[in-house]
C-alpha cells in the first residue's frame, strides 16, 4: 500500500520561504505522477502544482507561478515543494498525491503551512 | 480555465436514503480520442485528506462501496448515494482533469437529517 508523508511545513512570515517534502513508499515513485494540492482553512481543494515521472514536465496554478518550484528525487523517493516570497493567501494545507496522470488517487495526510506576521 | 460548478452546496439526507450531488463544467470534458470523459470524484471526511471514488465519471475506484454510482457526460454529472450511511459523511469534491489546470468544484457537504 502506498504511503505518502509530507514534511517541513510551520508558521513564516509574508515574504518569507519553506520547502515542503513529500516521502512516498510502498509503491514505485518513478511511475507516478504527483500534485500538490492545497485546502485553505475551512475552503474547497486548489491544485498548485504538478510533475511527471521523469521530472521534464511542470504545471503550475497561475496564483503560484514564479514563487513556487515542484522538483522530485526519484532515488530518493521524493517530492518537493519551494515555496519562496510567501503570501498570507498561501496559509493552507499542503497535500502531495500521485497517480496515473493528473487524477490522484494515492494522498498523503497533509501539511499546514501558516503565513502571518 | 474550466470551471467547474456543484450543487447544491449542502444537503442533509436520512439514514438509508439516497443523495445526489451535481457537477456542471464550464468546457466538455468528454474526449473524442479517447471517448472518456476527464471527470472524477472526491470523498473527503472530516479531518482526511481526499479519498478518489470514481473517475472517468462513472469507474468506482477499488474498495468503494456500490451504493457510490457516478454518471454524466460532457458537461454534466451526477453522483448517487443510493443507500446513506453514517460513515459517508463528508465533503464531496468534483475534478477536472481534461484541461491544465485542474480545477475542482467547490464542494457538497453530506450530512444526516
Amino acid at each position: 500500500e502506498a504511503q505518502l508523508e509530507e514534511s517541513g511545513g510551520g508558521l513564516v512570515q509574508p515574504g518569507g520561504s519553506l520547502r515542503l517534502s513529500c516521502a512516498v513508499s510502498g509503491f514505485t515513485f518513478s511511475s507516478l505522477y504527483m500534485t500538490w494540492v492545497r485546502q485553505a482553512p475551512g475552503k474547497g481543494l486548489e491544485w498548485v502544482a504538478n510533475i511527471n515521472q521523469d521530472g521534464t514536465d511542470k504545471t503550475y496554478v497561475d496564483s503560484v507561478r514564479g514563487r513556487f518550484t515542484v522538483s522530485r528525487d526519484n532515488t530518493k523517493n521524493s517530492l518537493y515543494l519551494q515555496m519562496n516570497s510567501l503570501r498570507v493567501e498561501d496559509t493552507a494545507v499542503y497535500y502531495c498525491a500521485g497517480g496515473a496522470g493528473w487524477l490522484a488517487d494515492k494522498w498523503g495526510q497533509g501539511i499546514l503551512v501558516s503565513v502571518s506576521s | 480555465d474550466i470551471v467547474m460548478t456543484q450543487s447544491p452546496d449542502s444537503l442533509a439526507v436520512s439514514l438509508g436514503e439516497r443523495a445526489t450531488i451535481n457537477c456542471k463544467s464550464s468546457q466538455t470534458l468528454f474526449s473524442t480520442s479517447t471517448y472518456r470523459n476527464y471527470f472524477a470524484w472526491y470523498q473527503q471526511r472530516p479531518g482526511q485528506p481526499p479519498k478518489l471514488i470514481v473517475s472517468w465519471a462513472s469507474t468506482r475506484e477499488s474498495g468503494v462501496p456500490d451504493r457510490f454510482s457516478g454518471s454524466g457526460s460532457g458537461t454534466d454529472f451526477t453522483l448517487t448515494i443510493s443507500s446513506l450511511q453514517a460513515e459517508d459523511v463528508a465533503v464531496y469534491y468534483c475534478q477536472q482533469y481534461h484541461s491544465s489546470p485542474v480545477t475542482f468544484g467547490g464542494g457538497t457537504k453530506v450530512q444526516i437529517k
